[in-house]
């Protein structure tokens, strides 16, 4: 079954300590891409990645990292989180970030640093 | 920064009654796409658009892309409970990136 996974779903830590959420999809797709959900503001968009060893900042990079040294993964790295980081986290995949592919979520990893 | 602003942020419909959300572009889009999201779940794709002037259909709901390519619309026909739910537009810049709409939240009255 296609998907893109992610891990944890839920997830509650405290300020500074380091955390990193997975994701991962099955369908060879070349753009991935990461968003933070908060009521009233939508999706904004945090890094994304056309391809393997090419990442970009998206709209609210700071404070997080990312990484794509395979195709399939894309992993979520905050590496000292803040109150301000809590949210509902997506990870997305599409074939290509060129052209016009819709994009496949994630179930969401809910974060809530104290 | 590029912009796309959706209205309303809710809209409360009688079951049967319709619905439309809209999307509008600071800046020209290259293509425009629709999701929804269920309550609890995850944004899932419903349609694109590409062309200037576009209108699209599903069954029940309506997609239109502007002539200038800087606004669309989801219109639903006689809402149902399973259209419940916070649809998202998502325009596509000139630098691949896809930038959202905040979502219009469908609230069916009881």
């Amino acid at each position: 079954e296609a998907q893109v996974t992610q891990n944890p779903r839920y997830l509650i830590t405290v300020t500074g300590k380091k955390l990193t959420v997975t994701c991962s999809q099955n369908m060879n797709h070349e753009y991935m891409s990461w968003y933070r959900q908060d009521p009233g503001l939508g999706l904004r968009q945090i890094y994304y990645s056309m391809n393997v060893e090419v990442t970009d900042k998206g709209d609210v990079p700071e404070g997080y990292k990312v990484s794509r040294k395979e195709k399939r993964n894309f992993p979520l790295i905050l590496e000292s989180p803040s109150p301000n980081q809590t949210s509902l986290y997506f990870c997305a995949s599409s074939s290509s970030g060129e052209g016009i592919q819709p994009q496949h979520f994630g179930d969401g990893t809910r974060l809530s640093i104290l | 920064g590029q912009q796309v602003m959706q209205i309303p942020q809710y809209q409360h419909v009688q079951e049967g009654e319709d619905f439309t959300t809209y999307c509008n572009s600071s800046t020209t889009l290259s293509n425009i796409q629709w999701y929804k999201q269920r309550p609890g779940g995850h944004p899932v794709f419903l349609i694109q658009l590409v062309k200037s002037g576009e209108v699209k259909k599903q069954k029940r709901l309506t997609f239109q892309f502007g002539e200038a390519k800087k606004n669309s619309s989801l219109h639903i026909t006689a809402t149902q409970t399973t259209d419940v739910g916070t649809y998202f537009c998502a325009g596509k810049n000139s630098n691949y990136q896809l930038i959202w709409g905040a979502g219009t939240k469908l609230i069916i009255k009881p």
